[in-house]
């Protein structure tokens, strides 16, 4: 089982710039979400999906858009990157009941300079 | 809110020695306590939990008891090893859809 996948591994962008980080599940997991984590600060929740075309917002969702159209996937979008963006990132997915047993992604590590 | 508070690190042990990380948590209700481990270069994954007062979560031969009278959720092993070098996240689940993390606590074990 591949579980969550996040793509890309690394990334450098310019302040202004735009990208999508990507994440896929192929558990057929309901709930999704988006955490970065910063030295000294833990995970922060920025935007989470109980299902396919439901989103709210975390802890910290300024400056990201995201959408749910289909189950496996939830891609996060930068509108305009700015240096306080750079961070690790990643995405998470868990089921039902037990939805606080949660499977992590390897992560995205961009630098926005 | 809920929140959850880790000791500071790094913690630095020889291999062999006992390990006691210390988490305790803020929440209202009753929430399920969970440790979460980062090795190098991965993302998190669970190493144990506990849903109700007094249970002992255990794996890997790392073990915490959920005490609500001390709102604690410390995590030991009697003999660590240098592949438990990690970071290590205390976190909290409460009624809602979210999980509240610590800071994180880095372990690193010499041989």
């Amino acid at each position: 089982n591949a579980g969550v996948t996040q793509t890309p591994k690394f990334q450098v962008l310019k302040t202004g710039q735009s990208m999508t980080l990507q994440c896929a599940q192929d558990m057929n997991h309901e709930y999704m979400s988006w955490y970065r984590q910063d030295p000294g600060m833990g995970l922060r929740l920025i935007h989470y999906s109980v299902g396919a075309g439901i989103t709210d917002q975390g802890e910290v969702p300024n400056g990201y858009n995201v959408s749910r159209s289909t189950t496996e996937d939830f891609p996060l979008r930068l509108l305009s990157a700015a240096p306080s963006q750079t961070s690790v990132y990643f995405c998470a997915s868990s089921q039902g009941e037990t939805k606080n047993i949660q499977y992590f992604g390897a992560g995205t590590r961009l630098s926005v300079l | 809110g809920d929140s959850v508070t880790q000791m500071e690190g790094p913690v630095t042990l020889s291999e062999e020695a006992f390990l006691t990380i210390n988490c305790t948590y803020t929440a209202t209700g009753y929430p399920s306590l969970f440790w979460y481990v980062q090795y190098p270069g991965e993302g998190l994954q669970l190493l144990l939990k506990a849903t109700k007062a007094d249970d002992k979560g255990s794996n890997k031969g790392f073990e915490a008891t959920y005490r609500k009278e001390t709102t604690s959720f410390h995590l030991e092993k009697g003999s660590v090893q240098v592949s438990d070098s990690a970071v290590y996240f205390c976190a909290l689940g409460s009624s809602g859809d979210k999980l509240t993390f610590g800071t994180g606590t880095r372990l690193a074990v010499r041989p």
